[in-house]
C-alpha cells in the first residue's frame, strides 16, 4: 500500500511565478491537510479538505494561496506570484477521517524561490 | 489559543544513554497528544499519541511518553538511545473536536557513537 505520495519533490520558482504542488493521498484516505514547514520551524496548518470541500483554511495565507481536492485525481495547493518568504517545506498529509485518526505524511515538496 | 514548546531546540545524547526530550503545552481545552519524527529529507512519522486512558504511552522503536495534565506536560524517553534514532522530533497537540495538529518547533536528537 503506497504512502501519502508528493510532487514534485523540490521545486524552483523565480518572483512572481506560480507554483503548483501535488499531494496524492494514502489509498482509501478522503482526508488531506496541507502543513508548511519554514526553516528551523515546526509544521504549521494551512489546510483541510475532503474530497471537492475545504473543510477549514483557517491557516491558509487570504492572497495568493489556494487549494483543491477534486473527485478525481491528487490534491493541489497553488501558490500564485511566488515570493521569496514562500520558500518552504510544504507538507501533505491525508487521514481516514478527521478528528482522532492518524494522519500520515508525505515526504514533502521543497519550494525555492530565487 | 493553544500553544506547543519544545524547550531544548538540540539534544546530544550518547549511544546506549537514556534520553529524554521535553514538551509543554496550553490550551483551554482537553487535548490530544502526538510524537512524530523527521529524518533527513523525508516526511514525519507517527511515534505515539495519547488520546485518553492511561497516561504512559508506548510507542514504537521503544519510544514512550508520559502525560501529566497539571504540569501541561508530555515529555517523550527512551532507556538507550541508537545512532539510527538521530532525526528531528516533533511534540503536537490536537483539540479535542479539531482537525489540525498544531507543532512545537522541534528538537533534533543526535546521537553519539
Amino acid at each position: 500500500n503506497a504512502g501519502v505520495m508528493q510532487n514534485p519533490r523540490h521545486l524552483v520558482r523565480r518572483r512572481g511565478q506560480e507554483a503548483r504542488l501535488r499531494c496524492s493521498p494514502m489509498k482509501g484516505h478522503s482526508h488531506v491537510y496541507w502543513y508548511r514547514q519554514l526553516p528551523e520551524e515546526g509544521l504549521k496548518f494551512m489546510v483541510y479538505l475532503q474530497k471537492e470541500n475545504i473543510i477549514d483554511e483557517s491557516g491558509m495565507p487570504k492572497e495568493r494561496f489556494s487549494a483543491e481536492f477534486p473527485k478525481e485525481g491528487p490534491s493541489i495547493l497553488r501558490i500564485q506570484q511566488v515570493v521569496r518568504g514562500d520558500s518552504a517545506a510544504y507538507f501533505c498529509a491525508s487521514s481516514l477521517g478527521g478528528g482522532t485518526y492518524e494522519q500520515y505524511f508525505g515526504p514533502g515538496t521543497r519550494l525555492t524561490v530565487t | 489559543a493553544q500553544s506547543v514548546t519544545q524547550l531544548d531546540s538540540q539534544v546530544p545524547v550518547f549511544e546506549e544513554a537514556p534520553v529524554e526530550l521535553r514538551c509543554n503545552y496550553s490550551s483551554s481545552v482537553s487535548v490530544y497528544l502526538f510524537w512524530y519524527v523527521q529524518y533527513p529529507n523525508q516526511g514525519l512519522q507517527l511515534l505515539l499519541k495519547y488520546l485518553s486512558g492511561s497516561t504512559l504511552v508506548k510507542g514504537i522503536n521503544g519510544f514512550e511518553a508520559e502525560f501529566n495534565k497539571s504540569q501541561t506536560s508530555f515529555h517523550l524517553r527512551k532507556p538507550s538511545v541508537h545512532i539510527s534514532d538521530t532525526a528531528e522530533y516533533f511534540c503536537a497537540v490536537s483539540e479535542t473536536g479539531a482537525n489540525n495538529l498544531f507543532f512545537g518547533t522541534g528538537t533534533r536528537l543526535t546521537v553519539i557513537p
